[in-house]
């Protein structure tokens, strides 16, 4: 499996405040992406980066900001929860962003907003 | 019409069934075609890349139809281990060429069950 780590596994937060949701991966691949899945819905992209400093909006953008400041991490950062921000918050990276390349998965984070 | 359509099940089947699962998408300059998996609260993990003139990984089989925009699996000889939700997923090129060149569209995945 590939070496993708999200922390935290689990978090409880109430509306208004801010959560930051961590992505680490031991693979040195260039990209990497935030995904949340909801009932519903497929995987929706949020927000994605193609390098150190380098990233860019998804479809479900809004709410949301990112960081990478190196290329082993990647932070998603919800300024101020909503409930609608309840959601299963998966990571994911990529070696190249080229065509046909396979997405290697986090084992996600399950964030409740109250 | 959605982008990528599944029919969400669930399918319960008894151990040693052939089961299929469809997939419709909607742009018709998507590129490229995969099936994931994904256990109950697990992460989804690639199971086969779909090619053009269809392909096998034991027992599964996958097929693209590019003028029907139709993708299928089919599982033959159905496990218990096989019982998870199968992702159906089309890559398209962005509409601006350079970095994050290709994004993913992904359905919501059809439940399956094997029953002993």
């Amino acid at each position: 499996d590939a070496g993708i780590t999200q922390s935290p596994r689990h978090k409880v937060t109430e509306t208004g405040t801010p959560v930051t949701l961590r992505c680490h991966q031991t693979e040195n691949h260039r990209y990497m992406y935030w995904y949340r899945q909801d009932p519903g819905h497929g995987l929706r992209l949020i927000h994605y980066s193609y390098g150190v400093k380098d990233t860019d909006k998804g479809e479900v953008s809004d709410g949301y900001s990112v960081s990478r400041s190196k290329t082993e991490d990647f932070l998603l950062t919800l300024e101020s929860a909503t409930s609608s921000q309840t959601s299963v918050y998966f990571c994911a990276i990529s070696r190249t962003g080229a065509a046909n390349e396979k997405l290697f998965f986090g084992s996600g984070t399950q964030l409740s907003v109250l | 019409r959605k982008e990528v359509e599944q029919d969400p099940g669930p399918f319960n089947v008894p151990e040693g069934a052939t089961v299929a699962f469809n997939c419709t998408y909607s742009n018709s300059a998507s590129q490229s075609f995969f099936w994931y998996r994904q256990d109950c609260r697990k992460e989804p993990k690639l199971l086969m890349s779909v090619y053009s003139s269809g392909n096998e990984d034991g027992r599964f089989t996958a097929q693209l139809n590019r003028a029907s925009q139709y993708i299928s699996l089919l599982i033959r000889d159905s496990k218990l281990s096989d019982s998870a939700t199968y992702l159906c997923v089309v890559q398209t090129s962005r509409s601006y060429s350079g970095a994050g060149s290709y994004q993913l569209t992904f359905g919501k995945g059809t439940k399956l069950s094997v029953i002993p």
